[in-house]
């Protein structure tokens, strides 16, 4: 069974650019999630998509959107990139959101702002 | 606010003894608590989660404890290998929330 594959790995970008995430979760997954880790600020949840619909969002400003296909698959985006949006971005998969809260998560997409 | 605290940062223990990683959380309202392990460059990876109804859960060399008093859970891991590790990470989930809060990791080191 294919894990939860994140494009690209890593990307670099310059401030004020956007740039637009992707995840596959698992197969049969219908629950995405996408979280932000920066050094030694643990994993900070982003927000969460079920059947195409954001049931939950973290304290992010609007500049960070997402949304999810009708396959599941899931983008995120941040546009006016700012330097402190460099971080490693996790997207994390379950059959429903998890009714024990276990993810599945990908290798995730490292971005470094210049 | 942080909900989830692991306050070491990091552990070192010789291969073969007990680790015992700490974390603890200020929220009554958890109702599962998780423990995820990641290596470099790669995504976390599920160890073993306990339902707030419960105060140990065991799964082979990690068994994970769990004080709601003291809103305080630990993990540990016995015997120690030189393949544990990694950082480890303490989650929570509030009832309903579809979303995990995690604590800042503590990076565990075994040495051969």
């Amino acid at each position: 069974k294919a894990g939860v594959t994140q494009t690209p790995r890593y990307l670099i970008k310059t401030r004020g650019q956007q740039v637009t995430l992707s995840c596959s979760p698992i197969s049969g997954h219908r629950s995405v999630s996408w979280y932000q880790q920066t050094p030694g600020q643990g994993l900070q949840f982003l927000f969460e998509y079920f059947s195409e619909t954001q049931r939950n969002k973290g304290n992010f400003p609007g500049r960070f959107s997402g949304r999810q296909f009708s396959n599941s698959r899931s983008e995120m985006n941040v546009s006016t990139l700012e330097l402190g949006d460099s971080a490693l971005y996790l997207c994390a998969s379950s059959f429903s959101g998890g009714a024990t809260g276990e993810l599945f998560f990908g290798e995730g997409s490292r971005l470094t702002v210049l | 606010d942080q909900q989830v605290k692991q306050n070491s940062p990091s552990l070192s223990v010789q291969e073969g003894r007990i680790s015992i990683l700490n974390c603890d959380y200020t929220n009554s309202m958890f109702d599962y608590f998780l423990w995820y392990k990641k290596y470099p460059a790669e995504g976390p990876t599920f160890l073993i989660s306990i339902s707030s109804i419960k105060d140990k859960n065991e799964d082979g060399r990690f068994t994970v404890f769990l004080n709601k008093s003291a809103k305080h859970l630990s993990l540990h891991i016995v015997p120690s290998q030189p393949g544990d590790s990694a950082v480890y990470f303490c989650a929570a989930r509030m009832d309903s929330s579809y979303k995990l809060i995690f604590g800042s990791g503590t990076r565990l080191l075994v040495r051969p």
